[in-house]
């Protein structure tokens, strides 16, 4: 099993650029989430999903948007992107309370 | 006030020796609770979870104290290998789920030197 897995690995954008990004598991697992963490924050959650079709915002959630089309894959999406979401981005997921972390999107926006 | 708070450190401690983290959680329905560990540019990976009756792994030892709503970790005969930042996470009930909402402390790094 890959685990769970995030394109890409660095991103560069400019204020107001959009961009996805990705986030897939192989495991099967019903429960998918988005953080950011920054330093002195932690991680906060921006988004989750309880299962295909169904998500729901976490503390963070403004200026990003989910979708959950099937168990795979979650992506999360940067509609107009601004300096405040520079941050590193984890992907997770989890069948019971055990969650499992992507390596991680460096995201810089200038 | 935060869900989650915690020590941030840094601990410099040297090999060998027992150091010991705390947090402190804000939700007293909370039931799950755990321990990550985050080493430097990587994703956080689960180190242990929290039972009532506190449980042991190894070197490390985790309490849970509901009457105060803290947790603790205690890293005991520490190796270089530790070091790391150790997240304290605290799973609330949510909407009458406590499925994977996690909350994270900022985290508390922890440097062993030789």
């Amino acid at each position: 099993n890959a685990g769970v897995t995030q394109t890409p690995k660095f991103q560069v954008l400019k204020t107001g650029q959009s961009m996805t990004l990705q986030c897939a598991q192989d495991m099967n697992h019903e429960y998918m989430s988005w953080y950011r963490q920054d330093p002195g924050m932690g991680l906060r959650l921006i988004h989750y999903s309880v299962g295909a079709g169904i998500t729901d915002q976490g503390e963070v959630p403004n200026g990003y948007n989910v979708s959950r089309s099937t168990t795979e894959d979650f992506p999360l999406r940067l509609l107009s992107a601004a300096p405040s979401q520079t941050s590193v981005y984890f992907c997770a997921s989890s069948r019971g309370e055990t969650q499992y972390f992507g390596p991680g999107t460096r995201l810089l926006v200038l | 006030r935060k869900e989650v708070e915690q020590d941030p450190g840094p601990f410099n401690v040297p090999e060998g020796a027992t150091v010991a983290f705390n947090c402190t959680y804000s939700n007293s329905a909370s039931q799950s609770f755990f321990w990550y560990r985050q080493d430097c540019r990587k994703e956080p990976k689960l180190l242990m979870s929290v039972y009532s009756s506190g449980n042991e792994d190894g070197r490390f030892t985790a309490q849970l104290n509901r009457a105060s709503q803290y947790i603790s970790l205690l890293i005991r005969d520490s190796k270089l290998s530790d070091s790391a930042t150790y997240l304290c996470v605290v799973n609330p009930p949510h909407r009458g789920s406590t499925l994977g909402r996690l909350y994270f402390g900022r985290g508390t790094q922890l440097t062993v030197w030789p």
